[in-house]
């Protein structure tokens, strides 16, 4: 079965400042999707961004990018110019070939003015 | 207006109730799904659906049943509530029949406590 790992259960940032949150993930599949999912204190599971493992680029949203090492099976997320609104839990994401998705823990970030 | 709702937004029951969940999704998206959330841990999927007449279980099951009444609804039971499935339920939807567009949409999440 695939696993997710998120290793960092808190991490905090200064306003303004850039922060990465790190994910690994364990699989046999060459073929799949990854994720990182945002969930501030309403609740909600918000994308912020998706990673297609065929493609070598790495994903880019705005001020959220990502580093995707296949190799490694690692799936980092750079937050760039934190702004106070990007306080919440962030959750990375695996989707398998068969459309099961796996989810890490969470980090749990904290922005400081 | 969401396009992925949950009723009710939170409940309170007792141990050996029936309860029912509901999610409805105005995405028009094929695929639907019901994770729980517990604190400290990640998301963890119920059951899930890829169209009207497919229902396939997920990691934890046991305990629960769905309901796929139409496209747009996916309901979750639970037949005798006990204290562990004391969580925050969360309903998802995903459009497989386009490529680019395979990720899940979630709605706001149930908290549902059981007594």
């Amino acid at each position: 079965a695939q696993t997710v790992t998120q290793s960092q259960p808190e991490m905090s940032v200064q306003e303004a400042e850039t922060v990465t949150l790190s994910c690994t993930y364990d699989t046999s599949e060459s073929d799949y999707y990854l994720f990182w999912y945002k969930q501030p204190p309403s609740r909600q599971m918000i994308l912020v961004i998706r990673q297609e493992a065929y493609k070598q680029q790495n994903a880019t949203e705005n001020r959220f990018s990502v580093n995707f090492q296949k190799a490694a099976k690692s799936f980092s997320l750079k937050i760039s110019d934190s702004q106070l609104g990007d306080a919440a839990m962030y959750f990375c994401a695996y989707r398998s070939g068969g459309n099961q998705f796996y989810f890490g823990t969470g980090t749990s970030l904290t922005v400081i003015p | 207006d969401a396009d992925v709702t949950q009723t009710p937004r939170n409940r309170i029951t007792k141990t050996g109730k029936r309860i029912m969940l509901e999610c409805s999704q105005t995405k028009g998206h094929d695929r639907m799904y019901w994770y729980r959330q517990d604190p400290g841990l990640g998301l963890q999927l119920i059951y899930y659906s890829f169209d009207v007449k497919d229902i396939n279980k997920g990691e934890i099951s046991d305990g629960y049943s769905v309901s796929r009444q139409a496209q747009a609804k996916f309901s979750l039971s639970l037949e005798s509530a006990i204290p562990n499935q004391t969580a925050l339920y969360f309903c998802a939807t995903s459009d497989h029949t386009k490529r680019d567009t395979d990720t899940q949409y979630f709605g706001p999440g149930t908290r549902l406590t059981v007594l």
